[in-house]
């Protein structure tokens, strides 16, 4: 069984720039969350996709914007970096939507915005 | 808004000793879980609670959810290096969150 993978793992990007961030679910899971994790902080939500469709949004602006593919993989994109965007970026995938709350992380793609 | 919050946010313990982290919320969840992540890594999920009052083991980890499941607590037994890490508890949102996290509690075990 596949686990979650996620690239790049790090990536360096100055303000102004978009940035894409790519995930690949667990395999016989169709939903993805993902999360934005600051230094010594605890995640926080972004958004979750479900079967192709935004299911959940946190209190992220719309600079932030995702994608969930057929085979249930999934792009986060970010646009018009800011300083404040550097963090690590993870991604979860789980089964049945999500309902359980049971989340399987990727490593994590690692922002850091000069 | 529903929030969970941690305590301490950070415990550094000698090898051997006995410790507790507690995960509160004036909220109800429906279930709780417990996750460790270390340096470099992501989550990795521990456990789920679901009923109050429940209590789960994991060799030297024991996980309890309140009885009115608001809050949970992690206590570790004889705590070993290999213990070191960010435990962090979990619930699910609501709004059209997801799964929220709290800020965690990072230990350190010292041999």
């Amino acid at each position: 069984e596949t686990g979650v993978t996620q690239s790049p793992t790090h990536l360096i990007k100055t303000r102004g720039q978009q940035v894409t961030l790519r995930c690949s679910s667990q395999s016989g899971h169709n939903t993805v969350s993902w999360y934005q994790q600051a230094l010594g902080q605890g995640p926080q939500f972004i958004f979750q996709y479900y079967r192709e469709e935004e299911n959940g949004r946190g209190n992220f602006p719309p600079r932030f914007s995702g994608l969930q593919f057929p085979n249930y993989s999934s792009e986060l994109n970010v646009n018009a970096l800011e300083l404040d965007d550097s963090a690590l970026y993870l991604c979860a995938s789980s089964p049945r939507g999500g309902d359980t709350g049971e989340l399987f992380f990727g490593e994590g793609s690692r922002l850091t915005v000069l | 808004t529903q929030l969970l919050e941690q305590s301490p946010q950070f415990l550094s313990i000698q090898e051997g000793e006995n410790l507790t982290v507690y995960c509160n919320s004036s909220s109800v969840f429906s279930s709780l879980q417990w996750y460790r992540q270390e340096p470099g890594e992501g989550p990795v999920l521990l456990v789920t609670v679901v009923t109050g009052g429940e209590v789960k083991k994991l060799k030297r980890l024991t996980f309890q959810f309140g009885d009115a499941r608001k809050d949970s607590s992690l206590h570790i037994t004889a705590a070993q290096p290999g213990d070191t890490g960010l435990y962090l508890c979990a619930g699910e949102g609501t709004g059209g969150f997801k799964t929220i996290f709290g800020a965690g509690t990072r230990l350190f075990v010292k041999a």
